[in-house]
């Protein structure tokens, strides 16, 4: 139980296009979900934490209006980073807390976003 | 901003070995949370802990929750190739809205078979 997947796992865009990354709870509902970065041989530092049928909560230094968030059902939270550049170019994880459960994350696979 | 102390930040041993990791804070966390991270992938829950003093195991893996809530460890017993990886501690404060996790910035092990 508790599985989260994420689409796509790799992705390889253009410079100032936009990229659409989609977490999905497979076996739960999910109130809340997080989105992370990691640069290689780093840690995950936490993006935002999207809220169902609310806006997201973006923590300090992260541009809300370049990395859109949206929480439509208690099984989907898409991010979607807006005109990429090169310097977005990261792994991005989401993870997610079960409704109702403890605030146990279980996290995605991750998504390899690279942009030329 | 809160920050975990992780050490070591890589480790080499050899196949059968035991390791010990560990994480200190300067904050006080309501739960200590173990992942294991491997190339290319998410990070998967090893062992989560949510009482101060308590000690958990999972197989061959224990990890303890420190007293003052400021530190935990994790021990691998008889490690094996299949250990290698890197291992994040975390800290959640739990409770509420406040489902946050503050990452340590990982030991990777590697096992010499």
């Amino acid at each position: 139980g508790a599985v989260v997947s994420q689409h796509p796992s790799r992705v390889i865009c253009k410079s100032g296009t936009s990229v659409k990354i989609e977490c999905r709870s497979l076996d739960f509902q999910a109130t809340t979900m997080f989105w992370y970065r990691q640069f290689p041989k780093q840690s995950l530092m936490l993006m935002a934490t999207s809220n169902e049928g609310s806006k997201a909560t973006y923590e300090q230094g992260v541009e809300k209006d370049k990395f859109l968030i949206n929480h439509a059902s208690l099984t989907l939270s898409t991010l979607t980073v807006t005109s990429a550049h090169p310097e977005d170019s990261s792994f991005y994880i989401c993870s997610a807390t079960q409704t109702g459960g403890t605030d146990t994350q279980y996290f995605g696979p991750g998504t390899r976003l690279t942009v030329l | 901003g809160q920050q975990l102390n992780q050490s070591p930040q890589s480790m080499f041993i050899q196949e059968g070995e035991d390791v010990s990791m560990n994480c200190t804070s300067s904050s006080i966390f309501n739960t200590w949370l173990w992942y294991k991270q491997d190339p290319g992938e998410g990070p998967v829950l090893l062992i989560a802990l949510y009482k101060a003093g308590e000690l958990t195991s999972n197989g061959r893996l224990t990890a303890q929750f420190g007293i003052t809530r400021k530190d935990s460890f994790l021990n691998i017993s008889a490690s094996i190739p299949s250990d290698v990886g890197i291992y994040f501690c975390a800290g959640q404060m739990g409770g509420g809205s406040n489902y946050k996790l503050t990452f340590g910035k990982g030991t990777l092990l590697t096992v010499n078979p």
